[in-house]
């Protein structure tokens, strides 16, 4: 079975703080892909990131970074010196075997406050 | 990037009417298409994966005579939800996949339908 659990319904934080948001995963397959979301008010998704699972490498890409620990079936990402527009639901996915289907966490709703 | 639009963008309808939301992939050729519902709060629930020129397979759960699903072309996709009732009333996002990787999917902006 697959399945995306994100534990952390809602984090509140002030601007410039760091965040990481969990993410943990269950899948059979040892080929799989991992995403993180992000959906702002408007409702639309915005795409993040794409890891494959044969790349653990971490990834930064400005203020975000993610860490990717295959022992840990850990998809985590940290936002680094918070802003108030990153405020949004994050959600994170997993896809796997070849069907291309997305099943999706429960989502994060993180509020920045300035 | 891939470009996915999705339309309406919002939807008012009566109880008892048919609603269809058209998904399209306006630079390149989606041969699958998914749908998902989101209620608000929640996460996105797949409903339906519908490949092009054959029909759709649905989740289990979904109503398949109250959630029709086309996917005529390799750049449109319809779903028309028929008889709509409020509890019908809920965030639809389509995504689209084609081209080199099947598993990436680029999503269309929603549609928000309320049924009165």
């Amino acid at each position: 079975a697959q399945k995306v659990t994100q534990a952390q319904t809602e984090i509140s934080v002030v601007e410039k703080e760091d965040v990481t948001l969990d993410c943990v995963y269950e899948t059979r397959d040892t080929t799989y892909y991992l995403f993180w979301y992000k959906q702002p008010p408007s409702g639309e998704l915005v795409f993040l990131i794409r890891r494959n699972s044969f790349d653990e490498q971490n990834e930064i890409s400005g203020r975000y970074s993610w860490n990717f620990q295959k022992s840990t079936s850990s998809f985590n990402f940290t936002i680094t010196a918070s802003q108030v527009v990153d405020s949004a639901v994050y959600f994170c996915a997993l896809s796997s075997g070849n069907t291309g289907k997305l099943i999706f966490g429960q989502g994060t709703t993180l509020q920045v406050k300035p | 990037g891939a470009v996915v639009s999705q339309h309406p963008s919002r939807v008012i309808c009566k109880s008892g009417t048919s609603v269809k939301i058209e998904c399209r992939s306006l630079d390149f050729q989606a041969t699958t298409m998914f749908w998902y519902r989101q209620f608000p709060k929640k996460s996105l629930m797949l409903m339906a994966t519908s490949n092009e020129g054959s029909k759709a397979t649905y989740e289990q759960g979904v109503e398949k005579d109250k959630f029709l699903i086309n996917h005529a072309s390799l750049t449109l996709s319809t779903l028309t939800v028929t008889s709509a009732h409020p509890e019908d009333s809920s965030f639809y996002i389509c995504s689209a996949s084609g081209g080199r990787s099947y598993n990436e999917q680029f999503f269309g902006p929603g549609t928000r339908l309320t049924v009165l």
